[in-house]
């Protein structure tokens, strides 16, 4: 069955911290697609990445960055010296790429963080 | 700006009256999505739809009915609206395709829905 969990329910840092929020997902799938998004206090969903299940190389964008390991089944995101403005819940999510299947998209509980100046 | 709008954007309802939610979008797409966000479970897909009058369930279907009869314009119909359908409810859009080629899905703004 395909599942994904963010353990961390609420994370409060410093501004200027590095934060690391966690990301493990289940699925029987050989190919499949993780994602993270951003849901900032005015609640819209922002999309920040999109990762192949046959590309493992790490991404980095700005402060932001991805580590897929899928001997480990995690997809991790680390924002670099925090800042306030990243105060936000994220979500990660699964994409099966099995025929099909709905295209649905199975989302972990979410990540509050917190910076707090 | 993935182009989608949803109205309304607060509701407050009461039980037992029918809600519907509108979704629409400007660019054409043709796989379009309507999820719900609790707290505790994240966002679960509610329905989806692949083309005009083409519909399917998600895994919280039941109570909600959609329909599709223009490409840009897919409704969410709670038939009678519960406590328990109190929520966020999101609609989203795949603007290059079919999701299970990895397709990024873009959601809307939200729809606030509180049944009393």
């Amino acid at each position: 069955a395909q599942k994904v969990t963010q353990a961390q329910t609420e994370i409060s840092v410093v501004e200027k911290e590095d934060v690391t929020l966690d990301c493990v997902y289940e699925t029987r799938d050989t190919t499949y697609y993780l994602f993270w998004y951003k849901q900032p206090p005015s609640g819209e969903l922002v999309f920040l990445i999109r990762r192949n299940s046959f590309d493992e190389q790490n991404e980095i964008s700005g402060r932001y960055s991805w580590n897929f390991q899928k001997s480990t089944s995690s997809f991790n995101f680390t924002i670099t010296a925090s800042q306030v403005v990243d105060s936000a819940v994220y979500f990660c999510a699964l994409s099966e790429g099995s025929s099909g299947n709905t295209g649905k998209l199975i989302f972990g509980q979410g990540t509050t963080l917190q910076v707090k100046p | 700006d993935a182009g989608i709008t949803q109205s309304p954007r607060h509701k407050v309802t009461e039980t037992g009256t029918p809600v519907t939610l509108r979704c629409h979008q400007t660019e054409n797409h043709r796989y379009m999505y309507w999820y719900r966000q609790d707290p505790g479970h994240g966002l679960r897909l509610i329905h989806y739809s692949y083309g005009v009058k083409d519909t399917d369930k998600g895994e919280v279907s039941d109570g909600y009915s959609v329909s599709r009869s223009k490409t840009e314009d897919f409704l969410l119909t709670l038939e009678s609206a519960t406590s328990s359908q109190t929520s966020v409810y999101f609609c989203a859009i795949s603007p290059r395709g079919q999701p299970t080629s990895g397709n990024t899905i873009y959601f809307g703004e939200g729809s606030w829905l509180t049944v009393v």
